[in-house]
This record gives C-alpha cells, sequence and structure tokens, in this order.
C-alpha cells in the first residue's frame, strides 16, 4: 500500500495526558498537513510542512500542540495535557509541491477519545 | 464571516438514480472549489474541482455546477451506486494568502439498492 499512513488508528487517553501520532506521506511527496474532524464536520486545518518547514499554523493550534516533520518524510503531532475537547479524528494529507494544495491524498485517519 | 455549508445533512437515493448534492458559499473572492467524498473509516477523496470563471465541470459519472450569481454550487452523480455512499464535502480554496482549503459540512449520501 503506497498511500498514507496513520499510526495509532485509535487512541483512547485520560485527560492530562499525552499523546503522540505519526503519518507517514506517499513517499515522493513533498508536502504534509494535518487536519483535525468532529463528527459531521469537514476537516478543519491545523498546519502544514513542505519538506520540513512549518510553513502554516492554523489558530486552532494551541500551544498544547506540536507537530514536527523532522527530515522531511514522517511527521508527528502531539497533544500535550489533554482534554476532552481534543477528542476527534486527526486526518494527515500529503500532496506534491507544483499542486494544488487540494489536491490532496487523505491518509485514514487517527481516532482520538480522550475520558 | 466567510463560510462553506451545505444544505442538507442526509441525502438517500435509489441504485440507478441521478443525485445532486448542493453547497452555498459565501465568499466571493473564492476562485476554487472543490468536492470530496469521504467513506466511513477513511480521509476524504478529492473528486473534483471547478474554478470560478467556469459554470460547469464534468467529470467520470459526476459533474459540479456553480452559480456564482446565487453563490451556490452542486455536485451531480449520474447512476448513482451503492459505491457512492458516503459523505461529501463542499471545499473552497483557502483565500487570505492560504491556499489551504476550506472544508463546509458534509452531506451523507446514502444509496438503497
Amino acid at each position: 500500500d503506497t498511500g498514507v499512513s496513520q499510526n495509532p488508528r485509535h487512541k483512547i487517553t485520560k485527560r492530562g495526558q499525552n499523546v503522540t501520532f505519526r503519518c507517514d506521506p506517499i513517499s515522493e511527496h513533498n508536502r504534509l498537513y494535518w487536519y483535525r474532524q468532529t463528527l459531521g464536520q469537514g476537516p478543519e486545518f491545523l498546519t502544514y510542512f513542505q519538506n520540513e518547514a512549518q510553513l502554516e499554523k492554523s489558530r486552532l493550534l494551541s500551544d498544547r500542540f506540536s507537530a514536527e516533520r523532522p527530515k522531511g518524510s514522517f511527521s508527528t503531532l502531539e497533544i500535550q495535557r489533554t482534554e476532552q475537547g481534543d477528542s476527534a479524528m486527526y486526518l494527515c494529507a500529503s500532496s506534491l509541491a507544483g499542486q494544488a494544495h487540494y489536491e490532496q491524498y487523505f491518509g485514514p485517519g487517527t481516532r482520538l477519545t480522550v475520558t | 464571516g466567510e463560510s462553506v455549508g451545505l444544505h442538507l445533512p442526509t441525502l438517500s437515493v435509489q441504485e440507478g438514480d441521478n443525485s445532486i448534492i448542493n453547497c452555498a458559499y459565501s465568499n466571493s473572492a473564492s476562485d476554487y472549489f472543490i468536492w470530496y467524498k469521504q467513506e466511513s473509516g477513511k480521509g476524504p477523496q478529492f473528486i473534483i474541482d471547478i474554478r470560478s470563471n467556469m459554470d460547469k465541470r464534468q467529470g467520470q459519472r459526476v459533474t459540479v455546477l456553480l452559480n456564482k450569481t446565487v453563490k451556490h454550487l452542486s455536485l451531480q452523480i449520474a447512476a448513482t451506486q451503492p459505491g457512492d455512499s458516503a459523505v461529501y464535502f463542499c471545499a473552497e480554496k483557502g483565500s487570505g494568502g492560504s491556499y489551504i482549503p476550506t472544508f463546509g459540512r458534509g452531506t451523507s449520501l446514502i444509496v438503497h439498492p
């Protein structure tokens, strides 16, 4: 399977704990995006990397959230001191520079439940 | 503020019928509109886009219509199949210097065999 992969697929954590998600984009894609999606809503943009540079961050990305893409390949999204409001599906997507940003390929997502 | 939204949350159709999913937008400065399909347990999948200087664009079994006068676009699916059952999102190409798409609320399409 050469698509975008995300791990874990599901994560249940207690409020106050830290969690980290991983995204492996399509290998030749140099752009990588993180989104959050709640039930019935469209994905909400969180942040975007081109290679290892984090070029854009949404206001939704509070100081408890941090994303990295150290070598321009896989990316991690960490949420510190999780809150119940963080429960959502976290989607990763990738695309090629030179294509429109909206021509993204999405992964299956990581579903986070904060209890 | 600017928004992209859908008229109906759920649309039920019979297999073989044509489906029409509608979307209203408010940002007249948007220059691209995009439709995505999201199947259960998967991320959204790009279906088709339309530039604001076009009224109609056709793909494989899908047609998108854009009416800039009333700020409305629609996705028409011909001969709907059970595999078309999914949530459909319209999105606009980001404005204000960002080109990241802004998604509206989804419409769930249910195709009955």
